[in-house]
């Protein structure tokens, strides 16, 4: 089945610093990369996804990149602030419209201090 | 926004007593999820359920778990027997599906959780 590894597993920037969490993935049908935030005792909330045919996809400080052959994909936060601290979660799964389970990665707790 | 609903947001229970967690999926969503989250660990994939049917299950869904779409909006998780380790904070989760467009049929939405303690 999918495995997925997540490094680093804490990070610590300075605000207004980039963040940058990578992911790797075994399982070359995964086609979609979600990229999901959990605050402490809060739901996972999706933050940005990317899809097998495009290589990389921005929505205002935050991007994401994917690459296929190499089965990674990584999150980019610009110009980091301290409600960006978080746990942030990467996951694979085998999207086609239908219920395909997400495997996710073990976590990255990013610390952001002023 | 509609949001996925969990109730109750915390249950404490006995070993070897049974418990019933209750999810409100988003309403034109088409597939439905249970997840786990060990404490300070990942969330781990249950099942999926649509149709009325199981789609998938991992191996940590034994017989001791089930679930049920008893009417057209709730979606239960029953452990028969509970056990030490089935402590922790379980997640349902939703997507569209095949009936949303190319960018939000795999997407899937959370609910808050609720958080099992077995004692």
């Amino acid at each position: 089945g999918e495995n997925v590894e997540q490094h680093p597993s804490t990070l610590s920037v300075q605000e207004g610093d980039s963040a940058v969490i990578k992911c790797t993935y075994s399982d070359s049908a995964s086609n979609y990369f979600p990229w999901y935030k959990q605050e402490l005792g809060k739901r996972p909330q999706l933050i940005i996804d990317i899809r097998s045919n495009v290589g990389e996809k921005k929505d205002q400080r935050i991007a994401v990149t994917l690459n296929k052959t190499a089965k990674h994909f990584s999150l980019h936060i610009t110009e980091t602030q301290p409600e960006d601290s978080a746990v942030y979660f990467c996951a694979a799964s085998i999207g086609a419209g239908t219920a395909s389970k997400l495997t996710f990665g073990t976590g990255t707790r990013l610390q952001v201090t002023l | 926004e509609p949001e996925v609903t969990q109730t109750p947001s915390h249950q404490v229970t006995q070993m070897g007593q049974e418990v019933i967690l209750r999810c409100v999926p988003i309403s034109n969503h088409l597939y439905f999820y249970w997840y786990r989250q060990i404490l300070g660990q990942k969330v781990e994939f249950l099942v999926s359920f649509y149709n009325n049917e199981i789609s998938e299950k991992s191996e940590i869904f034994d017989d001791q778990f089930s679930v049920e779409r008893p009417d057209g909006s709730n979606f239960t998780l029953k452990i028969r027997s509970t056990k030490l380790e089935d402590s922790a904070m379980y997640f349902c989760a939703s997507s569209e599906g095949l009936a949303g467009g190319p960018s939000t049929r795999d997407t899937q939405y959370f609910g808050p959780g609720t958080r099992l303690t077995v004692l």
